[in-house]
């Protein structure tokens, strides 16, 4: 059973629209982290969240946490071919020394 | 200059075979740790040092043994490997032990294929 539950796990949208991915969890955790991974490449911190309901934008992204801290979502606006990739929501929870990563969402952004 | 590195990028080798890979950060971090990540991206972690004092260890089968020379250096020896050590290994650093949202830099990784 996976702690951070991403969905969905794979999704391919033409560019210009825009689409939303959900990390869901029965578990609190103290902080939230987005990370985009691509081929070949190790995965690259996108934003940290850690109050309920805090909101964070990064250009065409919005980054979410529910207020009760157990779960988040990714919104993008007008999807570009260059947000391609693979995004893992990763948590850590209130006194741990680690992160737990979700499985992943595979976006694909056809031009 | 790379942040966090490691070598070798691609490791093809047999069953029964030992190797070993190595991390290098130079961010000045305290923290490093090794993940797995499976076929199917999922990302676990392994081990965690802080100052070249194991902190984390995941139920990582003993034949896996990190070593740290130093805060900079964590390295992976493997032993007698096995088909379902097929993954790619990523290093990764961070300023803290992740109290409350530490980031983490991760390496390019190294896909190690047993055959």
């Amino acid at each position: 059973t996976q702690l951070l539950e991403q969905s969905p796990q794979f999704l391919s949208i033409q560019e210009g629209e825009n689409l939303t991915v959900y990390c869901n969890s029965s578990s609190v955790f103290s902080s939230l982290q987005w990370y985009r991974q691509e081929p070949g490449e190790g995965p690259v911190l996108l934003v940290t969240v850690v109050t309920g309901g805090e909101v964070k934008k990064l250009k065409r992204l919005t980054f979410q946490f529910g207020d009760a801290r157990k779960d988040s979502s990714l919104h993008i606006t007008a999807a570009q071919p260059g947000d391609t990739g693979l995004y893992l929501c990763a948590g850590a929870r209130q006194g741990a020394q680690k992160l737990v990563f979700g499985q992943g969402t595979r976006l694909t952004i056809n031009p | 200059d790379t942040a966090v590195s490691q070598t070798p990028k691609y490791l093809v080798t047999q069953m029964g075979n030992d190797k070993s890979i190595k991390c290098e950060q130079n961010l000045g971090h305290d923290t490093m740790y090794w993940y797995k990540q499976d076929s199917k991206k999922f990302l676990k972690i392994m081990f965690s040092y802080n100052n070249k004092e194991l902190i984390i260890n995941e139920t990582v089968p003993n034949r896996f043994s990190p070593k740290s020379p130093d805060k900079a250096h964590l390295n992976l020896h493997i032993n007698s490997l096995e088909l379902g050590d097929s993954a790619v290994y990523f290093c990764a650093s961070s300023q803290v032990i992740l109290a409350g949202g530490g980031e983490q830099y991760f390496g390019p990784g190294t896909r190690l294929t047993v055959t």
